[in-house]
């Protein structure tokens, strides 16, 4: 069954330096996609980025960048150059397999919290 | 434009009672998704409708239920609400079902149970 493990439940970092964040997944698709969300305080999930299973370039979106290792299951946040405001929880997701039918809902971790430090 | 737009925001109700939330698409975005978050929890799957038809469910109880109307505007139903129900309903829209990642999120509806 596919799932997403984020095993960081909560991290700091020092504005203006970067971040990681873990996230690993299991599937046995061999299509899928890979995504970050951010969820402030107020709810919403805010998409960041996304890196398809066939991708061969890591995916970068501003200051985030995703360091997709296919062969360890991997598919780390990067946040460069940390800001206030990026102080949130931060959602890794998979979408299911887009073969056989599949209705490609999104399967998320638990999450990490990021507390940036002024 | 407008995002995907959830109503209510807030909602408390008592054990026992019935919940309809409601959720509007993107403009132009055909599928719409629901998603259950509990407290400390990430986002779980309940319903996806694509054109008006259910594309996908969730491991819910048949207590959940919902549809999409012809301007794609969706309804989430809660029955027989249980405390356990408290959670983050969260709406998400897309173009397409299935095939596209672009998923959008509303800012959910904050059900609670008493």
């Amino acid at each position: 069954a596919q799932k997403i493990t984020q095993t960081q439940p909560g991290m700091f970092v020092q504005e203006k330096e970067a971040v990681t964040l873990d996230c690993t997944y299991d599937t046995s698709d061999q299509s899928y996609g890979l995504f970050w969300y951010k969820q402030p305080s107020s709810g919403e999930m805010i998409f960041l980025i996304y890196q398809g299973s066939y991708d061969e370039q890591n995916a970068t979106e501003g200051r985030y960048s995703l360091n997709f290792q296919k062969a360890r299951k991997s598919a780390n946040l990067v946040i460069s150059a940390s800001q206030l405001g990026d102080s949130a929880m931060y959602f890794c997701a998979m979408r299911e397999g887009l073969s056989g039918g599949s209705q490609g809902n999104l399967i998320f971790g638990k999450g990490t919290k990021l507390s940036v430090k002024p | 434009d407008a995002g995907v737009t959830q109503s209510p925001t807030h909602l408390i109700k008592t054990r026992g009672q019935h919940v309809t939330l409601r959720c509007s698409p993107i403009s132009g975005h055909k599928s719409v998704s629901w998603y259950q978050q509990v407290l400390g929890q990430g986002p779980q799957f309940i319903f996806q409708y694509y054109e008006k038809e259910e594309r996908g469910r969730g491991n819910f109880p048949d207590r959940f239920s919902a549809r999409q109307f012809p301007n794609y505007s969706s309804e989430l139903n809660v029955n027989a609400l249980l405390l356990g129900d408290s959670a983050l309903y969260l709406c998400a829209s897309s173009p397409r079902g299935g095939a596209d990642y672009g998923y959008t999120f509303g800012s959910g509806t904050r059900l609670t149970v008493v």
